[in-house]
């Protein structure tokens, strides 16, 4: 079983407030990723890093922004959020080994934002 | 770039039939592809991979795809599904890079 942890599950909230998604994995993976999922479409990448220092956009463009201090860290956060951000926003991990990926991600449970 | 393409967006089947669940991709470059199952308030976890080799690819809970280069497919199949089955399931691709891109999902619901 994956060993990667987001909080919180779920979260309602009122437009204007700061909100940090948190996510942690304990398997010493490199690469590290956010997506953004909405019910019948596909999975959206909106940030990613190789390691620690390194935050990189997706192909989603998102308001939120991203930070990496921690091998095992990768919280979101969104300044201001708005009813627009509502979605469910799925964290994952990889290995990265030296340049090579070995092919799999694993996925956190998911934190579903509404934004009211 | 890579993308992903779900011909179904939902699958009814009844209890013990085989089920088939489509995916094409369109790549410029060699790729490895994936399946993942997602179940109710849950991430998505792992099915089958293929990276090379053998084109019949078998994963967990009795699922298997094949890799068909030139029709550009991977489609995923059981023969005989279980209530337990029920779930999005998610075909992706990615390059050697781990950039992954996900299909929009199948909605697999199995009625006993």
């Amino acid at each position: 079983e994956a060993d990667i942890y987001q909080t919180p599950r779920y979260l309602v909230i009122g437009t204007g407030k700061k909100i940090t998604l948190e996510c942690s994995q304990t398997m010493g993976h490199d690469k590290m990723y956010w997506y953004q999922q909405d019910p019948g479409m596909e999975l959206h990448l909106i940030h990613y890093s190789y390691g620690v220092n390194s935050t990189e956009k997706g192909d989603l463009s998102s308001e939120s922004t991203v930070s990496r201090i921690r091998t095992e860290h990768f919280p979101l956060t969104l300044e201001s959020a708005r009813p627009s951000h509502t979605s469910q926003y799925l964290c994952a991990s990889s290995e990265y080994l030296g340049g090579l990926a070995t092919g799999e991600l694993f996925f956190g449970e998911g934190s579903r934002l509404t934004v009211l | 770039a890579q993308s992903v393409t779900q011909l179904d967006s939902q699958v009814p089947v009844f209890e013990e039939a085989p089920v088939e669940l489509r995916c094409n991709y369109s790549s410029s470059v060699s790729v490895y592809l994936f399946w993942y199952v997602q179940y109710p308030n849950q991430g998505l976890q792992l099915l089958l991979k293929y990276l090379s080799g053998s084109t019949l690819v078998k994963g967990i809970n009795g699922f298997e795809a094949e890799f068909n280069k030139s029709q550009t497919s991977f489609h995923l199949r059981k023969p005989s599904v279980h209530i337990s089955d029920t779930a999005e399931y998610f075909c992706a691709v990615s390059d050697y890079n781990n950039d992954m891109r996900f299909g929009a999902g199948t909605r697999l619901t199995v009625k006993p």
